[in-house]
């Protein structure tokens, strides 16, 4: 079974400030997937990222970046210097073969001006 | 591109009434998968289809049935409601090329059912 843990259910932050959303996963699957979504208030899903189980080379776009590995099983994204937009709830997920997604339970992330 | 539209956005019903909810994915999308959110469970999995058929399907009860058409649209109905049946349905639509597992999915708006 899949399962994936975001431990921290609320984070509150200073516009400007650097936030770190953890991402920790549990599969027996050697081939996955692995996405970073966000919920801005409106509702909609919007993708961020996808990583394959195979790639752990980080990667950073623009303020974002992500820090994938393996051997701890997490998959972190941090946000350089937060943005009042940047408000939303963060959702990491986790595909495997099967191709059923599996979402944590999200991270309410507030940044106050 | 227009992305993955939702009809409708909101809908209120009572208890023991049917609800159909409707999905147009990504144009050249053809799987189409349905999500229940609700503030408790959180996101679940409810079935995906492709090539109109059913491709995987969650845990839940069989009053939720869903169907997908030739034009890749889909539809996904919920029977008999229940007051916990309340919460925001979300369609995702993936390409699809035949590896399936790489597949982003490209979520909608969501519709918001209130069960009263």
């Amino acid at each position: 079974a899949q399962k994936v843990t975001q431990a921290q259910t609320e984070i509150s932050v200073v516009e400007k400030e650097d936030v770190t959303l953890d991402c920790v996963y549990e599969t027996r699957d050697t081939t996955y997937y692995l996405f970073w979504y966000k919920q801005p208030p409106s509702g909609e899903l919007v993708f961020l990222i996808r990583r394959n189980s195979f790639d752990e080379q980080n990667e950073i776009s623009g303020r974002y970046s992500w820090n994938f590995q393996k051997s701890t099983s997490s998959f972190n994204f941090t946000i350089t210097a937060s943005q009042v937009v940047d408000s939303a709830v963060y959702f990491c997920a986790l595909r495997p073969p099967a191709g059923k997604l599996t979402f944590g339970k999200g991270i309410t992330l507030s940044v106050r001006p | 591109k227009a992305g993955v539209t939702q009809t409708p956005r909101y809908l209120i019903k009572t208890r023991g009434q049917q609800v159909t909810l409707s999905c147009s994915p990504i144009s050249g999308h053809r799987s189409v998968s349905w999500y229940q959110q609700t503030p408790g469970q959180g996101l679940q999995f409810l079935f995906e289809y492709f090539s109109e058929t059913q491709r995987n399907k969650g845990n839940f009860p069989g009053r939720f049935s869903g169907r997908q058409f030739s034009n890749s649209r889909s539809e996904m109905n919920v029977s008999t409601l229940e007051l916990g049946d309340s919460a925001l349905y979300l369609c995702a639509s993936s390409f699809d090329s035949g590896g399936a597992l790489k597949e982003t999915q490209y979520f909608g708006p969501g519709t918001r059912l209130l069960v009263l």
